[in-house]
């Protein structure tokens, strides 16, 4: 079956730019999140939805950075006035259940974003 | 969150077993063990997750202590596909560290 899919594979933007990534979940999984990966360390917790609502937004680095899930299913990470410090893989991943509790995020192959 | 430590890499001959230790000393009474692994340029994978017992499934095997403080994640019959980052998570919120690089050699 359709796996958890992101759109652009690769971006490549300027400074000060604005950029929109795209994820597109598992079909039925109601929970959705965003990770940021910097080369050579692991993802790190950048949101998290259930349903339409941002359940946990603890891990967004400051206001430049939004998503939105409007109808409960695909969601858009959106960077305002992007900064070379930016640049990393954006994962998405989705997930049955509601909560952090046990469970099985599947994960996206990720957006690589390159600030220039 | 529990943090978690492991050793940043590991040697593994293929067709062996691969016993990947982890340390999560400051874990709470609630938290589970999860393990995912990344293989170079793909996204996470779950593998397996754990409270208390030790847990199998048709990837692997979680050994939890008794005092829940560390944990062992094995691959029974590691293959060269089994090459790739494995990280040990201590948390309900899924908070990675830097894993262990786990390289399968033929």
């Amino acid at each position: 079956g359709a796996g958890v899919s992101q759109t652009p594979s690769n971006k490549v933007t300027e400074k000060g730019k604005y950029v929109e990534l795209r994820c597109d979940p598992i079909s039925g999984h109601t929970a959705l999140y965003w990770y940021r990966q910097s080369l050579g360390q692991g993802p790190e917790f950048l949101i998290y939805f259930q349903g339409t609502g941002a359940a946990d937004d603890s891990g967004l680095p400051n206001d430049r950075f939004f998503a939105v899930r409007p109808e409960g299913s695909v969601s858009t990470l959106k960077i305002q006035r992007t900064e070379r410090g930016d640049s990393a893989v954006y994962l998405c991943a989705s997930s049955r259940t509601s909560g952090h509790l046990y469970n099985e995020q599947f994960f996206g192959p990720g957006t690589r974003l390159t600030v220039l | 969150d529990a943090k978690t430590t492991q050793p940043p890499s590991m040697d593994c001959a293929e067709g062996r077993a691969a016993n990947l230790p982890c340390n999560h000393s400051t874990i709470s009474g609630n938290e589970y063990v999860y393990w995912y692994r990344q293989i170079h340029s793909q996204g996470p994978q779950y593998i397996i997750h754990g409270l208390k017992n030790n847990e199998t499934n048709e990837m692997a095997s979680l050994i939890i202590t008794e005092d829940r403080k560390s944990s062992t994640l094995i691959l029974p019959h590691a293959t060269l596909r089994d090459t790739a980052v494995y990280y040990c998570i201590a948390s309900d919120k899924l908070i990675f560290g830097t894993g262990t690089r786990l390289q399968v050699f033929p």
